[in-house]
């Protein structure tokens, strides 16, 4: 069946340094959605791409769609504490997960 | 407020002895999802509905029950639990149509079974 993989598992950072976080499906995705859960918390939605090589910022987090729609990544530039949490991708019309990354920020 | 809500949100149980974990939206979301997060195996879903008396295995559906007799609830039902459904458990819902499918989770419940 369909798989989302996401690397790395974990990503400790000093802050202010980059943090970036890779999806990758088996198949091609008609979309692809962004959560962060906070530790102890529920994931909450960030952002859902739909369009081939689609950018999208939000202040310093950049989302991108491959253009084979099969992979999608996050950045975030300038890490700071509150950054802190696990990022998860999930795609597809079934909204299949991925692992997830815990991000770690070092003040 | 826009929101889900599931309970209880701690639960410790004994083996074979039955429970329902309740979920309940006000935001009138055609669809519905329960999920469990187990560490390094990210969400994955046990069932979902896309309507009232509309639902269909996940992933992961095996040793739980649902129903959906009304639009805003989706209780998770386990029959006879085993300790290898400790985990904590997630109710999510989101529109069926507009686009944007943006999931709304509840809090969580944490499932242990002995």
């Amino acid at each position: 069946g369909q798989q989302v993989m996401q690397i790395p598992q974990y990503q400790h950072v000093q802050e202010g340094e980059d943090f970036t976080t890779y999806c990758n499906s088996s198949t091609t995705l008609s979309n692809i959605q962004w959560y962060k859960q906070r530790p102890g918390g529920h994931p909450v939605f960030l952002i859902q791409l739909v369009k081939s090589g689609e950018v999208k910022k939000q202040k310093r987090l950049t989302f991108q769609f491959g253009e084979a729609k099969k992979n999608s990544s996050l950045h975030i530039t300038a890490t700071q504490t509150t950054d802190v949490g696990t990022y998860f991708c999930a795609g597809g019309g079934k909204l299949i997960f991925g692992q997830g990354t815990e991000l770690s920020v070092k003040p | 407020e826009a929101q889900v809500t599931q309970n209880p949100r701690y639960l410790i149980t004994v083996t074979g002895k039955k429970l329902t974990v309740t979920c309940s939206q006000n935001m009138n979301h055609e669809y519905m999802s329960w999920y469990r997060q187990d560490p390094g195996l990210g969400l994955r879903q046990i069932y979902y509905s896309m309507n009232v008396e509309v639902t269909d295995k996940g992933d992961v559906p095996e040793g739980y029950k649902v129903s959906r007799k009304e639009k805003r609830n989706f209780p998770l039902i386990l029959e006879s639990p085993s300790p290898n459904q400790t985990s904590l458990y997630f109710c999510a819902s989101r529109t069926g149509t507009g686009g944007i499918y943006e999931q709304y989770f509840g809090p969580g419940t944490r499932l242990t079974v002995t």
